[in-house]
């Protein structure tokens, strides 16, 4: 149980495009859904935090208006990269948290964006 | 705030060797601890966790005991495998009520097993 999914597992993307990511909560409602990227050999740094329904909560220094989620049901959070540049290759994990225990996090897979 | 601190790596050993990773903690309060690991390409998989004093968590052969007076949480293994090559990281999450956790992260050790 608590599986959590990512789509794309890797995507390349031309600079100046768009590029969405996409987290789903497989077997169990995730109120809370978290953003990370983890730069080469670097520890994870959260994004952002987005509960369902809500805006979400950015953590200083993330752009907002460049790093779009959204997270319009308890299983589906949605990362938007907007005009990718070479310095947001990187790889994004999702975790979501909601399951059995609320207080645990369940990391997907991770997404690796490189952008050329 | 809350903080991790993990021992730098990357850590080389040989088959079947002991493994210790320390790993100390800040926080208030009484944290949750975690060790998550990172398989090359991959995401992070929860290891295992303890969420009060004294509590030890095992998964896998490697154990890591919640030591509140030396605010400490290193990961061990009596016998590492090639397979256990791997990023770890100590993590910890506030605890207590609300649901919304914030999970704070160590740096990551890596860990290379040679045959």
């Amino acid at each position: 149980g608590a599986v959590v999914s990512q789509h794309p597992s890797w995507v390349i993307c031309k600079s100046g495009t768009s590029v969405k990511i996409e987290c789903r909560s497989l077997d169990f409602q995730a109120t809370t859904m978290f953003w990370y990227r983890q730069f080469p050999k670097q520890s994870l740094m959260l994004m952002a935090t987005s509960n369902e329904g809500s805006k979400a909560t950015y953590e200083q220094g993330v752009e907002k208006d460049k790093f779009l989620i959204n997270h319009a049901s308890l299983t589906l959070s949605t990362l938007t990269v907007t005009s990718a540049h070479p310095e947001d290759s990187s790889f994004y994990i999702c975790s979501a948290s909601g399951g059995k225990n609320p207080y645990e996090q369940y990391f997907g897979p991770g997404t690796r964006l490189t952008v050329t | 705030g809350d903080s991790v601190t993990q021992m730098e790596g990357p850590v080389t050993l040989s088959e079947e060797a002991f493994l210790t990773i320390n790993c100390t903690y800040t926080a208030t309060g009484y944290p949750s601890l975690f060790w998550y690991v990172q398989y090359p390409g991959e995401g992070l998989q929860l290891l295992l966790k303890a969420t009060k004093a004294d509590d030890k968590g095992s998964n896998k052969g490697f154990e890591a005991t919640y030591r509140k007076e030396t605010t400490s949480f290193h990961l061990e293994k009596g016998s590492v495998q090639v397979s256990d090559s791997a990023v770890y990281f100590c993590a910890l999450s506030p605890g207590g009520s609300g649901g919304y956790q914030k999970v704070t992260f160590g740096t990551g050790t890596k860990l290379q097993v040679i045959p």
